[in-house]
């Protein structure tokens, strides 16, 4: 059973435009929540975070944000660049014990120039 | 600044072939982590280490095997490979720290890619 789940395979958005990157989890125990990016023969890049007690986190054209409701987070970036490309992973852990990430199955992000 | 670096990047054996992919870090990380990614899925923890000396089984420990015997130093060794090991295999590091918020981001390697035929 996938407790992170990234529902679109793939995304393409013109350059200049805002990409919207969603991930819905189940486990109720996960309180930090991370998005990684990956290049093709590189491994995952840590973009941004946010914890369970925010539910917006920016870093300059990246934001992340958190609705503990509905267990759904997005990444937003504006705006979108060509080198923005890449397969973003959502990811999320318990803030303690082992602190091992629960990954998604990732999102093909193609930004057309 | 090497961060987090694997040996080897690509490696082809054979059915019952062992062999031990090395991961090695140098920012005095406390916490090493195996994954596996294979294709169209994500990352799936396979052993972890919470520091010197310890390990620990994680999602898919199945058919391998850690050892930590050096803070800076995580190997995942193969006793008798098997097709279905074929996988991206990426090592992680981080902090540990005490608190309600840590914010401390798992750093990974760029992997090493495994053909079992």
């Amino acid at each position: 059973d996938q407790q992170v789940k990234q529902n679109s395979p793939s995304l393409s958005v013109q350059e200049g435009r805002i990409s919207i990157l969603n991930c819905d989890y189940t486990n109720s125990m996960f309180d930090y929540f991370l998005w990684y990016k990956k290049y093709p023969a590189e491994g995952p890049t840590f973009l941004i975070s946010i914890s369970s007690i925010k539910d917006k986190n920016e870093d300059g054209r990246f934001t992340v944000f958190l609705n503990k409701s509905a267990k759904h987070l997005s990444l937003h970036i504006v705006p979108s660049q060509p080198g923005d490309s890449a397969v973003y992973f959502c990811a999320a852990s318990v803030d303690t014990g082992r602190r091992a990430l629960t990954f998604g199955s990732g999102t093909r992000l193609q930004v057309q120039p | 600044n090497a961060g987090v670096t694997q040996t080897p990047k690509f490696r082809v054996l054979k059915t019952g072939q062992s062999m031990t992919l090395l991961c090695a870090q140098d920012m005095n990380h406390e916490y090493m982590y195996w994954y596996r990614q294979d294709p169209g899925m994500g990352l799936r923890l396979i052993h972890y280490s919470v520091g010197e000396g310890t390990t620990a089984k994680g999602e898919v420990p199945d058919g391998y095997n850690v050892s930590r015997l050096k803070k800076q130093n995580f190997l995942l060794g193969l006793e008798s490979a098997a097709p279905s090991q074929t996988s991206v295999y990426f090592c992680a590091s981080s902090y540990h720290v005490t608190g309600l918020v840590s914010n401390q981001p798992q750093h990974f390697g760029d992997g090493t890619r495994l053909s079992i035929l």
